[in-house]
Order: structure tokens, then C-alpha cells, then sequence
């Protein structure tokens, strides 16, 4: 079993969609991140979290330590937001990764 | 200019060879890292780096070894290449040490795809 599970594994969202992906851990962490992983294969880090909240422009992400669990939410998605977001979590000298959300965002 | 980098950008080679990867950052960051993304897209970490000290080595085999020069460069050797070797390398760095509850965003190089034939 994976220490990190995400949800859905794949998502289809007509643009404009509120979006959510989820993202569940099984071991202590210090941080979890947020990834966004392009078409062309490039990743670029959305977020760092270890606790409550962060906004960037369109993304929220947010996390409840009790329950082990982070939400990466999308507000007025956009085709350009069809990408694979991936959830990271650090655990000391741990590194553990979901298998990703595939995303894509039909205009 | 790039903040990670990585070359070569493709790399294809024949089973037995061996070769290198080479990773730079120029962000000033104490700490890199390498993960390796399998045909399925699971990213999974390989070593981490803190001023080129070594500090995650997941069970990877041992023809894989790291080097670090300075802590702008985290460099991977592969040793007697292997068909399940195939995958795309990326290089990330970070200000802090991995898990640690300092900010340490990752940057991540454009990725390196290894193909073994």
C-alpha cells in the first residue's frame, strides 16, 4: 500500500469547474506538497504545506493534520490547467509520492 | 537563466553501458535531489543531497551513484545500464533539508529522458 493516495486518479472538468483533488497520507509528515507536472513533462512546485491554508491566484490548497488529509481546489478552471498534479509528503528524511491526478479541462 | 538544470536532455544508450547525468542549480540552495519517473508516471526519490552530504539513498541498486562536487552540482553515474533503467531522471533542489518544517519549496530541473536499449 502507498503511503500517499490521491483522488481521483483521473478527472475531466469543463472549463469554468470548481475542481478538487484529494490527497491522503498514512505516516507523520513535517510537509506535504502540492506538484504540477505539464504535458510536455516539466514540474513545477504549487504548494508547501504543514499546516491550514495557502492561495495562489486560482489554487487553494489545504490540510488537516489529525485527519492526514490535503485538498488541492481549483476555482474557474481553465484548459491551461490540464496537467498531472501530484501529492508529495517529507517525513524527515522520508520523500513519498501519490501516483498523481491527471487533469484535463475541455474548453 | 535556468534556476536547475539538467543535460543531456535525451539520453539513449545500449544495456551494459554506462553514463552520466549532470544537474546544476544555481539558486544557492543547500540541498538536491534525484527522483526517477517510470513508464507509469510514478515519481519516486532516489538520493538527497545536503552541501554534498548525503542524506536519502533509497533502496536504489548500487550501479546508481551520486556525486556532488559543490552544492551546485549533484551529478548521477549509472553503472552497467539496465532495460528497467528507462525513465525520466529529474533533478530538484531546495533551500532546506527534505521534511523539514523550514520553507523548502523544490525547484525541479526540465528532466532527463533515459532510454536503454
Amino acid at each position: 500500500k502507498n503511503e500517499v493516495e490521491q483522488s481521483p486518479q483521473n478527472l475531466t472538468a469543463q472549463e469554468g469547474e470548481f475542481i478538487t483533488i484529494n490527497c491522503s497520507y498514512s505516516v507523520g509528515i513535517s510537509a506535504l506538497h502540492w506538484l504540477q507536472q505539464h504535458p510536455g513533462g516539466g514540474i513545477v512546485s504549487l504548494f508547501m504545506l504543514s499546516s491550514g491554508k495557502k492561495k495562489h491566484g486560482r489554487l487553494i490548497a489545504t490540510i488537516n493534520i489529525q485527519e492526514k488529509h490535503s485538498s488541492l481546489h481549483i476555482t474557474a478552471s481553465h484548459p491551461r490547467d490540464s496537467a498531472v498534479y501530484i501529492c508529495a509528503v517529507g517525513t524527515g528524511n522520508q520523500f513519498y509520492f501519490g501516483t498523481g491526478t491527471s487533469l484535463t479541462v475541455i474548453p | 537563466d535556468t534556476a536547475v538544470s539538467q543535460t543531456p536532455k535525451y539520453l539513449v544508450t545500449q544495456m551494459g553501458n554506462d553514463k552520466s547525468i549532470k544537474c546544476e542549480q544555481n539558486l544557492g540552495h543547500d540541498t538536491m535531489y534525484w527522483y526517477k519517473q517510470d513508464s507509469k508516471k510514478f515519481l519516486k526519490i532516489m538520493f538527497s543531497y545536503n552541501n554534498k552530504e548525503l542524506i536519502i539513498n533509497e533502496t536504489v541498486p548500487n550501479r546508481f551513484s551520486p556525486k556532488s562536487p559543490d552544492k551546485a552540482h549533484l551529478n548521477l553515474h549509472i553503472n552497467s545500464l539496465e532495460l528497467g533503467d528507462s525513465a525520466v531522471y529529474f533533478c530538484a533542489s531546495s533551500q532546506d533539508r527534505a521534511g523539514t518544517r523550514s520553507t523548502n519549496e523544490q525547484f525541479f530541473g526540465p528532466g532527463t529522458r533515459l532510454t536503454v536499449l
